[in-house]
């Protein structure tokens, strides 16, 4: 157990619904990741908050997606109009803030997505 | 962009063989480079890891070294065990300010037998 928890950690929709997955950080990590796993690869980064601040999202983010992570602490990623290819392992990491040289993100045990 | 190929698995040995997952990276900066290992039912977990060039990183008798020249950051142990079966990733981070986001190979799947 690395402190970070993810919930739900099994979500089977169907295609065109909503759906919304939330991350718990390690607490006063003030930086959050989430990213995607296919299966058979390894994770892709989506996007990134340092406090409560979104700083950068991937290409792979479509309009479909959005994060938050009001106060800065725990992190919800939505899914709208889910799609057949939005099935994956939704990974979220958290990470103490370093001094220039990156520190280890520990890694939540992730939502499955299913979309049928 | 920055990218990381790691051996095709799966990987099958027997108990106490030698260990080898091969790692190579293109980066443009200098990367700091991690192994982390995904166990059955479990998330993904930091093995050991490297920030800089000739660095040896080590834990639960793995082992990697930094190799700038070849841009390589090879996986060993000397006797595996059947408890070392798992996914393993082979990651770099770029060494910026702001998001360190990990970029990652595919995954060596390794399965030891008694």
């Amino acid at each position: 157990d690395t402190g970070v928890s993810q919930d739900p950690r099994h979500k089977i929709t169907k295609r065109g619904q909503n759906v919304t997955f939330r991350c718990d950080p390690i607490s006063e990590h003030n930086r959050l990741y989430w990213y995607r796993q296919t299966l058979g690869q390894g994770p892709e980064f989506l996007t990134y908050f340092q406090n409560e601040a979104q700083l950068e999202k991937s290409r792979l983010l479509s309009d479909r997606f959005s994060a938050e992570r009001p106060k800065g602490s725990f992190s919800t990623l939505e899914i709208q109009r889910t799609e057949q290819g939005d099935s994956a392992m939704y990974l979220c990491a958290s990470q103490a803030r370093g001094r220039g040289r990156p520190d280890t993100q520990y890694f939540g045990p992730g939502t499955r997505l299913t979309v049928l | 962009g920055d990218s990381v190929t790691q051996m095709e698995g799966p990987v099958t040995l027997s108990e106490e063989a030698f260990l080898t997952i091969n790692c190579t990276y293109t980066a443009t900066g200098y990367p700091s480079l991690f192994w982390y290992v995904q166990y059955p039912g479990e998330g993904l977990q930091l093995l050991l890891k490297a920030t800089k060039a000739d660095d040896k990183g080590s834990n639960k008798g793995f082992e990697a070294t930094y190799r700038k020249e070849t841009t390589s950051f090879h996986l060993e142990k000397g006797s595996v065990q059947v408890s070392d079966s798992a996914v393993y990733f082979c990651a770099l981070s770029d060494r910026v300010q702001g998001a360190q986001k990990l970029v990652f190979g595919q995954g060596t799947r390794l399965t030891i037998n008694p």
